[in-house]
Order: structure tokens, then C-alpha cells, then sequence
């Protein structure tokens, strides 16, 4: 969905670098959330935003941080990268205020590899 | 940790059959979501059903609750190649949704 963009789409790092990954929304949605999948373990969220002002911590959340810049803007931060952080991330989005609200939206994804 | 639960974890079924998968949950939900990510892209939703509510319908998609024994199942009927993909469930709760591992559906043509 073109609606949901994340950059980049594919990463290899080194051991012990920050990196940032960034996503963007034109759906106008005040919810944005950043996942995480690895084979055999589904979705596990990481972060979530329900507006500019709101960051809840997810089910994994250590070793990321996030900055919601803006309504469209949502990035993930890796402080330190390690190898088990290699996996695929998506961005969603949702708008509570819209009938079927708690649908959600995803992103293309970023692969991650980290050496 | 996973709230959803789905079963089978692979399915492989012949052009025009139906598939069926199930999906259990354990605490109590606000509705039940079914996506499907073709390989290694973004989810996309194909049904959301409302813990009154007790089947739905979409196309060819038939989804089925039962809050009782807290399952849920996805009917695809008359499949096709194209439905070839991972399908997820997942729980809504306190505005989050939670993911189950998944279920990799082929459909030989």
C-alpha cells in the first residue's frame, strides 16, 4: 500500500552501529506502530504512537527507541545494533474514528541485517 | 507473547478446493482480524469480526467466532493460485492488536 512508505526498504549493518528507519503515512491517521517479524514468531510489536504527543512501549522494546515527528512520521532507532535484531520491520498505521477502526495498515517493509 | 494461535501451520490444497483455517485466542477481544502477507511483504487486511457478531462474510472469505471457546476460523472458498500466502490472525485489545505465528497456505494449480 503506497499509502504507508518506509525507508529503506532493505539494510545491512555492522555489530554496534545506530540506524534509523523511517516511515511515512498519507492515510491522515493519528495511530502509527512499529513491528517486528521473524520466521516462525509472527508480528511482535515494538513500539506504538496514538498521536504526536503519545509513545507506549510494545511487547519487545528494549534495544529500540522511536520519535513520532510528525502525524505522518514515525521512525524506529536502533541505539546499538546486534545480530539478533536481524529480522523484517513494517510500519502500521490506524484511525480509530473510522468504522472498522482497529484495522491497521502496513508498510512494505524494511529488512534488516545486521553482521 | 502471541495471543493468537492458528492451526494448521501449513496447508497445501488443489485449485477449487476450500481451505480452513482456525485461530485461538486466550483473553477476551474486541474483534478478530484475518490479514494475508504474500512473501516477504506488508500484511494486508481481509476481515475484521466484532465480538457480538458470530460470522461474516466477504467474497469468497467466510470468518466464524465463537467467544465461547475463544476461536475463530477463516473459510476461503473455491481458491485460487493467487491465494497462495501466510494468513494471520489477530486479537484486539485495549487498541493493540496482537499477531499469532501464522499459517502458510499453497494452492496448487
Amino acid at each position: 500500500d503506497a499509502d504507508v512508505t518506509q525507508t529503506p526498504r532493505n539494510r545491512i549493518t555492522k555489530t554496534g552501529k545506530r540506524i534509523m528507519l523511517e516511515c511515512s503515512q498519507t492515510k491522515g491517521h493519528d495511530r502509527m506502530y512499529w513491528y517486528r517479524q521473524d520466521p516462525g514468531l509472527g508480528l511482535r510489536l515494538i513500539y506504538y504512537s496514538f498521536d504526536v504527543k503519545d509513545i507506549n512501549k510494545g511487547e519487545i522494546s528494549d534495544g529500540y527507541s522511536v520519535s513520532r515527528q510528525a502525524q505522518a512520521k514515525f521512525s524506529l532507532s536502533l541505539e546499538s545494533a546486534i545480530p539478533n535484531q536481524t529480522a523484517l520491520y513494517f510500519c502500521a498505521t490506524s484511525d480509530p474514528r473510522r468504522a472498522l477502526g482497529e484495522t491497521q495498515y502496513f508498510g512494505p517493509g524494511t529488512r534488516l541485517l545486521v553482521l | 507473547s502471541q495471543q493468537g494461535e492458528e492451526d494448521p501451520q501449513a496447508l497445501s490444497i488443489q485449485e477449487g478446493e476450500n481451505a480452513t483455517m482456525n485461530c485461538s485466542y486466550k483473553t477476551s477481544i474486541n474483534n478478530l482480524q484475518w490479514y494475508r502477507q504474500n512473501s516477504g511483504r506488508g500484511l494486508v487486511h481481509l476481515i475484521l469480526i466484532r465480538s457480538n457478531e458470530r460470522e461474516k462474510h466477504s467474497g469468497r472469505l467466510r470468518v466464524t467466532l465463537d467467544t465461547s471457546k475463544k476461536s475463530s476460523s477463516l473459510l476461503i472458498t473455491a481458491s485460487r493460485a493467487a491465494d497462495t500466502a501466510s494468513y494471520f490472525c489477530a486479537t484486539a485489545a485495549n487498541s493493540k492488536l496482537t499477531f499469532g505465528k501464522g499459517i502458510t497456505l499453497s494452492v496448487r494449480p
